[in-house]
């Protein structure tokens, strides 16, 4: 596709259940990041990857969450024993070389509520 | 010190009007100051961005005005529109590889027909 896509694009689950987020960057961008939109807030900042590795995970708010990608590709994002303040829309966004001045394009977000 | 704080929190304006929202940061190794848009149900997208090398920076209606002393950016859209309905984010970052950005806590912006 020509954009970052998300999926699921809507999660609800039960506090205490584990969530798997996914996210498709654009083909051939070597960064992706993660990213927590709380209402109402502005975006936390959580993960980045250059390539498969991730040199930046100070933003990953507790050991509760943990990402991967694969295949300098698709990333997964792992809620464990969800909490219902992990509620929020959680947006992937991917840039061509992960220089700061690269435009970041975001995917269009995966809405999480937990009961 | 990684904050950038923004306001209004939200702003209304008439059709035609101009709308303005103002960021300051504190953190001096910000170089890189982008402003995103971002629509009910999307994500944000990119709109403009500056670097601190420049007091200005304007794409059509949209201008950036950046005081480095002062560390204060704001946004200015002329003559707005109701299709300019949307939030509105200031950020920052370094200049460097994977410096992540920084988002202030966005502006609601509604522009009245």
């Amino acid at each position: 596709g020509a954009g970052v896509s998300q999926s699921p694009s809507n999660k609800v689950t039960e506090k205490g259940k584990d969530v798997e987020l996914r996210c498709d960057p654009i083909s051939g961008h070597t960064a992706l990041y993660w990213y927590r939109q709380s209402l109402g807030q502005g975006l936390e900042f959580l993960i980045y990857f250059q390539g498969n590795s991730a040199p930046d995970k100070s933003g990953l708010p507790s050991d509760r969450f943990s990402a991967e990608r694969t295949g300098g590709s698709v990333s997964t994002l792992t809620i464990q024993r969800t909490q219902q303040e992990d509620s929020a829309v959680y947006l992937c966004a991917s840039s061509s070389t992960g220089w700061s001045t690269d435009t970041q394009y975001f995917g269009p977000g995966t809405r999480l509520t937990v009961l | 010190q990684q904050q950038v704080k923004q306001s209004p929190q939200s702003l209304i304006v008439q059709k035609g009007g101009i709308s303005i929202i103002n960021c300051a940061y504190e953190n001096t190794a910000f170089d890189y100051f982008p402003w995103y848009q971002q629509f009910p149900g999307k994500g944000p997208a990119l709109l403009i961005a500056i670097r601190p090398d420049v007091s200005e920076k304007k794409e059509g209606r949209f201008t950036i005005s950046f005081n480095k002393s002062a560390k204060q950016f704001s946004l200015h859209i002329m003559d707005s529109q109701p299709g300019d309905s949307a939030t509105y984010f200031c950020a920052a970052s370094g200049d460097n590889y994977g410096q992540n950005f920084v988002f202030g806590p966005g502006t609601r912006l509604s522009v009245l027909p």
